[in-house]
C-alpha cells in the first residue's frame, strides 16, 4: 500500500458526460501527480500540483483540467468525454526533498460507453 | 521530440537467470531517468537516476545511467517468478518538468 488513495476505483460513463477523479496524497506529500494508462498510449504524464499550484503540464487535453486543494488532495476533472478517454487514471505523490520518487495510487479505471 | 525507448519490449526467462533491461531516450534539458516496477496495478517506484556513472543498487536489482550515451540499464540477477512484472523507464526533464515514459519490457520469469 503506497498510501496514496483514489476515488472511485471504477467508473462506467457515456460520451459527453463530465466526470471527476479523486486523488489524496501520502501524508506529508506535497506534489501530486496525474496520469492516464492506455492500451495503445502507454502511461502518459497529464499535469503536476505543487502545493495548490500548477507545477507542470505534460500531455493534458483542453477538455481535462485539475486542481489541488488546501488539504493537498487533487481532483482531475474530464469533460466532453469520448470513447478514446477509457483509460486507467493513476494519481503519484511526492515530497520532501526526493521530488521525483513518486508513488502511485491504485488508479481509477474509466469506461465511457 | 522527445523519445524514450525501452528494448526489449518483453523477454521471458527461467528462475535464476540474469537480466537486462535498456532504456535510450532523446530529450532536451535532462533531468532525471527513473524506473518502476508495474505488476498488476500501480507502477512502484524502484530507482531514480540523475548522474552518469553511478550504479543504484537495491538487493538483487541493480540500475546505472550512461548520460553520453544516452541510456540506462537495468539489471535483476538470480530472477525469481515474483519480478514478472512490467518494467517502465522514464525521463524527467527542465521543460515544464515534463515526464515522458517508455512503452516498457514485460519480464516474464518462468519457474
Amino acid at each position: 500500500d503506497s498510501g496514496v488513495t483514489q476515488t472511485p476505483k471504477h467508473l462506467i460513463t457515456a460520451t459527453g458526460q463530465r466526470v471527476t477523479l479523486r486523488c489524496s496524497p501520502r501524508s506529508g506529500d506535497l506534489s501530486v501527480y496525474w496520469y492516464q494508462q492506455s492500451l495503445d498510449q502507454g502511461l502518459q504524464f497529464l499535469i503536476q500540483y505543487y502545493n495548490g499550484e500548477e507545477r507542470a503540464k505534460g500531455n493534458i487535453l483542453e477538455r481535462f483540467s485539475a486542481q489541488q486543494f488546501p488539504d493537498l488532495h487533487s481532483e482531475l476533472n474530464l469533460s466532453s468525454l469520448e470513447l478514446g478517454d477509457s483509460a486507467l487514471y493513476f494519481c503519484a505523490s511526492s515530497g520532501g526533498d526526493r521530488l521525483y520518487e513518486q508513488y502511485f495510487g491504485p488508479g481509477t479505471r474509466l469506461t465511457v460507453t | 521530440e522527445d523519445k524514450v525507448v525501452q528494448s526489449p519490449l518483453s523477454l521471458v526467462v527461467h528462475e535464476g537467470d540474469t537480466v537486462t533491461l535498456n532504456c535510450s531516450y532523446e530529450v532536451t534539458n535532462f533531468r532525471s531517468l527513473l524506473w518502476y516496477k508495474q505488476e498488476k496495478k500501480a507502477p512502484t517506484f524502484l530507482f531514480m537516476l540523475t548522474s552518469s556513472g553511478i550504479e543504484k543498487k537495491s538487493g538483487r536489482l541493480s540500475s546505472i545511467l550512461d548520460k553520453k550515451e544516452l541510456f540506462s540499464i537495468l539489471n535483476i540477477t538470480a530472477t525469481q517468478t515474483g519480478d514478472s512484472a512490467v518494467y517502465l523507464c522514464a525521463v524527467g526533464t527542465y521543460n515544464n518538468n515534463d515526464m515522458r515514459f517508455g512503452a516498457g519490457t514485460r519480464l516474464t520469469v518462468k519457474p
